[in-house]
């Protein structure tokens, strides 16, 4: 059974860096057919993208977060990792971790987010 | 960036009645290759969300086939054929057409 967990710290400071951890049990991140991504929700608001990578490395972010966002995976782990620097306020939500499911060709096909972590409080605050 | 839209925001439902909510996209989402680049996201209270359809209307492993996933283009529509108690959440439709990908603001689905 695949099982997503993310695990980082809960409180952070204005322009602290938040490094968050998915740790990934049942299947291999280098396994082929996989994206692993991030997706956060404001407290009481809908779903938000923030980015994705490919075992490879090949990564992409939400645009207004570039430059503050890094994801990276560790096979020696089975993990991936979200960095965001420079937190705000705006940057409090419950973060969650999902694997994704595409196939390359021609064009790549997209097969959903189908396995999700339960979810991870962050909150930034003075 | 693609613009998702849904409607409508809230629905209250009748159990054992059907229930319907619309998606748009601000451009289109089918590709050449005849593929509609939307899933359907439900997110049940106090859960994280489960994927309900990929690419328009193929269904996700374990979704009950009282669900459907329809349209093509910038036209997407979830049915629901009878709404059951345990149906009640936030419904997401999301395009993965491009990065970065898009939700839309999500359906409230409350029983009556």
């Amino acid at each position: 059974q695949v099982q997503l967990r993310e695990s980082g710290p809960g409180l952070l400071k204005p322009s602290q860096t938040l490094s968050l951890t998915c740790t990934v049990s049942g299947v291999s991140v280098s396994g082929g057919g996989y994206y692993w991504s991030w997706v956060r929700q404001h407290p009481g608001k809908g779903l938000e993208w923030i980015g994705f990578i490919y075992f490879g490395g090949r990564t992409y972010y939400k645009p207004s977060l570039k430059g503050r966002l890094t994801i990276s995976v560790d096979t020696s782990k089975n993990q991936f990792s979200l960095k965001l620097t420079s937190v705000t306020a705006a940057d409090t939500a419950m973060y969650y971790c999902a694997r994704g499911n595409f196939m390359e060709g021609q064009y790549t096909l997209y097969y959903g987010m189908d396995v999700w972590g339960q979810g991870t409080t962050v909150t930034v605050s003075s | 960036d693609i613009v998702m839209t849904q409607s409508p925001l809230s629905l209250p439902v009748t159990p054992g009645e059907p229930a319907s909510i619309s998606c748009r996209s601000s451009q289109s989402l089918l590709l050449t290759n005849g593929y509609n680049y939307l899933d359907w996201y439900l997110q049940k209270p106090g859960q994280s969300p489960q994927l309900l359809f990929y690419l328009g209307s193929h269904r996700a492993s374990g979704v009950p086939d009282r669900f459907s996933g329809s349209g093509s283009g910038t036209d997407f529509t979830l049915k629901i054929s009878r709404v059951e108690a345990d149906d009640v959440g936030f419904y997401y439709c999301m395009q993965t057409l491009q990065t970065p990908f898009t939700f839309g603001p999500g359906t409230t689905v409350e029983i009556k």
